[in-house]
């Protein structure tokens, strides 16, 4: 089963706008990292996020975490066109595996 | 630095055929991993290896599906005989420590 579960699955906003995507997950995490998937193509780690963090920055990235609702948020302020890809946030388990979940399709209109 | 290869890019086959992926790891990453990601679905670790030896292949079709590492560095994935919920992109990936995982751009197959 799936650690985590993004919402929403799909996103549209215009170029400048702010993008917000959320994850949630079930079990207690060490840390919690958001992935990026250009159409056709790899993942390209964006940014990690750990346990006893509450935000963290990466540019124009922005994460939060909040381990008591188990639920993390990702959000990529003035967008581009870029920007356009699908995200996803991943958790390790015990046994140190990347569980993925479905992931949020952002489309950033220029 | 070089990023993590991987090769066909795209394969069209038809049901009970084999097909194999190779991937070629960034230098000096010790772990790596292949995943199935099935479209509009995140990707599934379907086996980990720590230099030539397997840690993790609890998810992989034991039956169908096979891979190797023989020397620590390339990898081929390999299914034999391939059926039609097979078809997916199959992403390698390597990392030198475990928090940050590199991806290949996948190989695309599609199962007739």
């Amino acid at each position: 089963s799936q650690q985590g579960e993004e919402d929403p699955q799909a996103l549209s906003i215009q170029e400048g706008e702010n993008a917000t995507m959320n994850c949630s997950y079930k079990t207690s995490i060490n840390n919690l990292q958001w992935y990026r998937q250009n159409s056709g193509r790899g993942l390209v780690h964006l940014i990690l996020i750990r346990s006893n963090e509450r935000e963290k920055h990466s540019g124009r990235l922005r994460v939060t975490l909040d381990t008591s609702k188990k639920s993390s948020s990702l959000l990529i302020t003035a967008s581009r066109a870029a920007d356009t890809a699908s995200y996803f946030c991943a958790t390790p388990n015990q046994g140190g595996k990347l569980i993925f979940g479905q992931g949020t399709e952002l489309s950033v209109k220029p | 630095e070089a990023g993590v290869a991987q090769s066909p890019r795209y394969k069209i086959i038809e049901k009970r055929q084999s097909v194999a992926f190779w991937c070629n790891p960034i230098s000096g990453h010790a772990t790596l991993y292949w995943y199935q990601q099935i479209l509009g679905q995140g990707p599934k670790l379907l086996i980990q290896f720590q230099n030539n030896g397997v840690v993790d292949d609890s998810q992989l079709p034991k039956d169908r599906f096979s891979a190797e590492r023989l020397k620590g560095v390339d990898s081929t994935l390999k299914i034999q005989p391939a059926k039609l919920e097979d078809s997916a992109v199959y992403l390698c990936a390597s990392s030198l420590r475990p928090d940050t995982q590199y991806f290949g751009p996948g190989t695309r197959l599609t199962v007739l």
